[in-house]
């Protein structure tokens, strides 16, 4: 049973317009939400995170919304840049251990 | 020094080879981590060392055999995989403690990608 699913396995987006990922969880007990970006070749980097008790939380062009009663998450990247072009996953936190979602790969075109 | 260095980067190897991926933290963390990533599949949690002692292991198979000797180091051990064994594992580090201030956030290194024919 898939605890973190990212149900879009691709976007492509325009550069300078915004990118919206989506992540969806099934389990209440997590306590913390954090999205890693993961270029070819290169281990995941950590991006941004919230705190379960917190529904925004802003880092420069990143931002990240959590709807606790939907159990979803999002990550706004706003203008989007061409470096931005990665795979990003979204996890969870719970009992000191990560859940991983399968992870979006993002296109930005210039 | 980069944070976390795994080694080495790329290995082939038959089904009746015996290698062994390394790893090692240079961040003061007290927890270390093995993922697999397989295609088009969510980061897969193998196994966790917590202060150099095993903590997870999640139903990996006996032919995978994780050596955390100190908290600096995790070895992966690998005998008779199998073609499916395939992937990118990734080793990560992290603080181990408390969850009131603790993000759960892992430094992962670049990856040992794995090739079994």
């Amino acid at each position: 049973d898939q605890q973190v699913k990212q149900n879009s396995p691709s976007l492509s987006v325009q550069e300078g317009r915004i990118s919206i990922l989506n992540c969806d969880y099934t389990n209440s007990m997590f306590d913390y939400f954090l999205w890693y970006k993961k270029y070819p070749a290169e281990g995941p980097t950590f991006l941004i995170s919230i705190s379960s008790i917190k529904d925004k939380n802003e880092d420069g062009r990143f931002t990240v919304f959590l709807n606790k009663s939907a159990k979803h998450l999002s990550l706004h990247i706003v203008p989007s840049q061409p470096g931005d072009s990665a795979v990003y996953f979204c996890a969870a936190k719970g009992a000191q251990k990560l859940v991983f979602g399968q992870g979006t790969r993002l296109t930005i075109n210039p | 020094e980069t944070g976390v260095t795994q080694t080495p980067r790329h290995l082939v190897m038959g089904m009746t080879n015996k290698k062994s991926l390394k790893c090692e933290q240079h961040l003061g963390h007290n927890a270390m981590y093995w993922y697999k990533q397989s295609a088009k599949k969510p980061l897969e949690l193998m196994f966790v060392y917590s202060l150099e002692e095993r903590v997870e292991n999640n139903s990996v198979p006996s032919r995978f055999s994780p050596e955390c000797p100190n908290s600096s180091h995790l070895f992966l051990h690998l005998h008779t995989l199998q073609p499916e064994d395939s992937a990118l594992y990734l080793c990560a580090s992290s603080l181990w403690g408390s969850s009131g201030a603790n993000t759960g956030e892992l430094f992962f290194g670049e990856g040992s990608r794995l090739t079994v024919l």
